[in-house]
Order: structure tokens, then C-alpha cells, then sequence
């Protein structure tokens, strides 16, 4: 079958580092992507991983191992409008994503 | 590009009623997708579309869901008869497939979404 599995909560502080796990387990994908979700709003495109490696954006970067079945989401600097729920996904081949269950992500001042 | 647009926003039903949902794609995407979202099961994805064609339906719950997409700029989906367990968040979202099947250019872009209340 085709599952990821995140923590569902995360608390830090404001200008804390923050690394939001995935594990997987699923075979022929793409890559794996993660999205940002505000209450009330929508899935936001935050970064892909298509290699393994380590991609970086500004404060967020994002692994993956496929070696592992695993990646990972790293905010840095974290600040308060970074509350919010993170999604990864998995782009299998053919084109349909399949999400994560999300990690709800606290920061505290 | 004003990104996918959904409507309605909101919309409370009573139970058996039908229900339309509607999603513009941003212009020149290929690809169209319907997720469905709750507390207990996340975000789900129901059914997506390229070049308007059905391509993968497995995650439509029954046979009370159908989505069509008569052309490019344009997509539904429709319950009936609506039920108090279909009360959720439902996603639009689209995509240009550019570049080849592993292509970097993976981002799904959302609509706001419609949430759905069935009383």
C-alpha cells in the first residue's frame, strides 16, 4: 500500500529550528513535496524533493532519503505567522498526489 | 492569473439534497484535481482530470459523488443525495505538467475551497 506518517503536533519557540519528520512507505514516486496550511486556508506549495538530497528555500529546506523512505521538512528562524498545519506529499507516478496527515506546528513567543 | 477559483465559499444543506461544487483551473493547466478534507481522514484525494479527461476516480467515495469537466476552464462536482458523513472541506486544486513525468515543476496550486455542511 501506499501511507506517510508525521507527528501530528510540533511546538517551538520564535526564532527556533524546527525539523518536521515524513516516513513513507510506497515505491515508483517522483519525488515528495510539502505543503503549508493556514486555519481556514489552503494547501500552499512550499518545496519538492525529486533527488535525494537536501533542498533549500530561504528558511525552509526539505530532505529526502529514499534509501530511508523518509524526508523531512526544516524551518529556521521560526516565526509566529509559521503556525500552521504541514503537509508532505508524494507524487506517484501517473499524476495523483497522496498526503501526509499533517503535523500541526505551534510557535510560542 | 487570479488562481483556481471555487465556488461557493460556503454551503449548508439538508440531507438529500444535491449538491454542485464548482472550480475554475488556472488558465493552461492540465491537470485538475477534487480532495476532500476532514479532521478524521486528512486530506483526500477523489478524482483528477487532464486535458479534461477522467483519469483516476478510485478515491470517489460512491456512486451519490460524479465530477465532470466539459472543458479546459471548468470542472464539478456533484452530490446526490447529500449525506450529514459528506460535510467537509472540498479542494480544487490544478497543474501544468511541463518538462516530462519527473519533471521539477510539481506544484498544485489550491483553490480556497468550499465547506460543505449536510444537516
Amino acid at each position: 500500500g501506499q501511507s506517510l506518517e508525521q507527528p501530528s503536533e510540533v511546538t517551538a519557540v520564535e526564532g527556533a529550528i524546527v525539523q518536521i519528520n515524513c516516513t513513507y512507505q510506497t515505491s515508483g514516486f517522483y519525488g515528495l513535496s510539502w505543503y503549508q496550511q493556514h486555519d481556514g486556508g489552503a494547501p500552499t506549495f512550499l518545496s519538492y524533493n525529486g533527488l535525494d538530497g537536501l533542498e533549500e528555500t530561504g528558511r525552509f529546506s526539505s530532505f529526502l532519503s529514499r534509501s530511508d523512505s523518509y524526508g523531512y521538512l526544516l524551518l529556521q528562524e521560526l516565526q509566529m505567522k509559521d503556525s500552521a498545519s504541514y503537509f508532505c506529499a508524494v507524487r506517484f507516478y501517473g499524476q495523483n498526489f497522496v498526503f501526509g496527515p499533517g503535523t500541526r506546528l505551534s510557535v510560542l513567543p | 492569473d487570479a488562481g483556481v477559483i471555487q465556488s461557493p465559499r460556503h454551503e449548508v444543506t439538508e440531507m438529500g439534497q444535491e449538491v454542485t461544487l464548482r472550480c475554475k483551473p488556472i488558465s493552461g493547466h492540465d491537470y485538475l484535481f477534487w480532495y476532500r478534507q476532514t479532521m478524521m481522514r486528512g486530506l483526500e484525494l477523489l478524482i483528477y482530470f487532464n486535458n479534461n479527461v477522467p483519469i483516476d476516480d478510485s478515491g470517489m467515495p460512491e456512486d451519490r459523488f460524479s465530477a465532470k469537466m466539459p472543458n479546459a476552464s471548468f470542472s464539478t462536482l456533484k452530490i446526490q443525495p447529500s449525506e450529514p458523513r459528506d460535510s467537509a472541506v472540498y479542494f480544487c486544486a490544478s497543474r501544468l505538467q511541463s518538462g516530462g513525468q519527473g519533471a521539477m515543476n510539481t506544484e498544485a496550486f489550491f483553490g480556497q475551497g468550499t465547506r460543505l455542511t449536510v444537516v
